[in-house]
């Protein structure tokens, strides 16, 4: 079952902050947080698994609410260079695999 | 981080040709590759999970005689798109896992296929 991602789409100018949220109706043993560029591969950001942790990396960090399956990624004071669409990937326990969201495009402006 | 290659990066090829892509773990040995179709500002669908040794694991709606997938090593797995047609243009990408705790997956730089 794909997980549900939120927003679709923001913009925002550099310096501002953002949250894309990601939802399952599945319980989830981890999340899986990736950034793509158009037209390159996605890029790993981070892991979360399940227990309800949270984890940071420079100004991009993550939670997991594991009561509530969902899982949010922070971003402080964008950069131009967060620009690209993120995507959630969620493991349900002995999956071994990801299903993706569909998605969260993010704009950063000047 | 680990270092996945694909290859070619681009393709363009006639219908009903078979194209083969390649995937390459550089710098570590990959217990499982996944390979992903993804269209235009769309989502990465899984197609299937490859493990080195044994057949693929095909996603519901995949087709197994149209997609094939081999890992011949630890390092290399193939897909072939067999007699492809317009419908099958798309980008392929191919991930590695390499069985760490935590299992990070490693992304290629993905292939464009263009069926014409």
């Amino acid at each position: 079952q794909q997980p549900v991602q939120s927003p679709q789409a923001v913009i925002l100018r550099e310096g501002e902050d953002a949250v894309i949220n990601c939802s399952s109706s599945k319980a989830l043993y981890s999340v899986h947080w990736y950034r793509q560029k158009h037209g390159e591969a996605p890029v790993f950001l981070m892991i979360l698994l399940k227990g309800g942790e949270q984890k940071g990396h420079e100004k991009i960090s993550a939670s997991f609410n594991e009561k509530k399956q969902q899982s949010s990624l922070y971003l402080t004071a964008s950069q131009l260079s967060y620009s690209g669409t993120y995507f959630c990937g969620t493991e349900m326990e002995g999956a071994q695999k990801l299903v993706f969201g569909q998605g969260t495009r993010l704009t950063i402006n000047p | 981080g680990a270092v996945v290659s694909q290859h070619p990066s681009r393709v363009i090829c006639k219908s009903g040709t078979s194209v083969k892509i390649e995937c390459r773990s550089l710098d570590f040995q990959a217990t499982t590759m996944f390979w992903y179709r993804q269209f235009p500002k769309q989502s990465l669908m899984l197609m299937a999970t490859s493990n080195e040794g044994s057949k693929a694991t095909y996603e519901q709606g995949v087709e197994k005689d149209k997609f094939l997938i081999n890992h011949a090593s630890l390092t290399l797995s193939t897909l072939t798109v067999t007699s492809a047609h317009p419908e099958d243009s798309s980008f392929y990408i191919c991930s590695a896992f390499s069985g760490r705790v935590g299992w990070e997956q490693y992304f290629g730089p993905g292939t464009r296929l263009t069926v014409t």
